[in-house]
């Protein structure tokens, strides 16, 4: 059975550009949680997406969104890019919502952003 | 406010030596709690989980860790060192909820030498 797939795995942008990652999930699986890992911040919940809902969200602001397809890939877009928002963007997906279901990451999209 | 406290920033064992990684956490009840490793340019791979019961959880690898409620405690161990084992390690916590929000510690680094 594939992995979780991140799509691209390397980003390079410019302040206030806007970028849009994808994220494939493992097949069956219906629930798909990004995160952000930075060296400063460490590893920090985005949010978190089941049957197309967002039913999570950590303390990010507006730029940051996402969506959920029918067939569980999910998006996650940045808008008005900042220096700050460089970092590696983890996508973790599992069979069904809840922290006792076990997530499998993806190997990230690692953003610059210049 | 829930918080996940690794002490040690990076830690140096020689191969064949056992290892042990410091967890604290601070949460409103007894959280899910869960041991993940990263290895370089890779997403992040679950070593181990405690939701409930034997308060000493044996994973993958070889690893294990023990729950100590009273000081609000997940250390995570082995007992020879590979060195392979050289990665960065992160403990997280999670609700016993369907809200599916990992608060991550840190992460340590561990270093292996021959």
């Amino acid at each position: 059975k594939a992995g979780v797939t991140q799509t691209p795995r390397y980003l390079i942008k410019t302040r206030g550009q806007q970028v849009t990652l994808s994220c494939s999930p493992i097949s069956g699986h219906r629930s798909v949680s990004w995160y952000q890992q930075t060296p400063g911040q460490g590893l920090q919940f985005l949010f978190e997406y089941f049957s197309e809902t967002q039913r999570n969200k950590g303390n990010f602001p507006g730029r940051f969104s996402g969506r959920q397809f029918s067939n569980s890939r999910s998006e996650m877009n940045v808008s008005t890019l900042e220096l700050g928002d460089s970092a590696l963007y983890l996508c973790a997906s599992s069979l069904a919502g809840g922290t006792g279901n076990e997530q499998f990451f993806g190997p990230g999209t690692r953003l610059t952003v210049l | 406010a829930q918080s996940v406290t690794q002490p040690d920033i990076h830690i140096t064992v020689s191969e064949g030596a056992s290892l042990e990684l410091r967890c604290n956490y601070s949460y409103g009840a007894t959280p899910y709690l869960f041991w993940y490793v990263q290895s370089p340019g890779q997403g992040l791979q679950l070593l181990l989980k405690y939701f409930s019961g034997d308060t000493l959880v044996q994973g993958i690898k070889g690893f294990e860790a023990e729950f100590k409620r009273s000081q609000s405690s997940f250390n995570l161990r082995k007992p020879s060192v590979h060195w392979s084992d050289a990665a960065e390690y992160f403990c997280a916590v999670g609700p016993r909820s369907n809200d599916y929000k990992l608060s991550f510690g840190a992460g340590t680094t561990v270093t292996v030498r021959a």
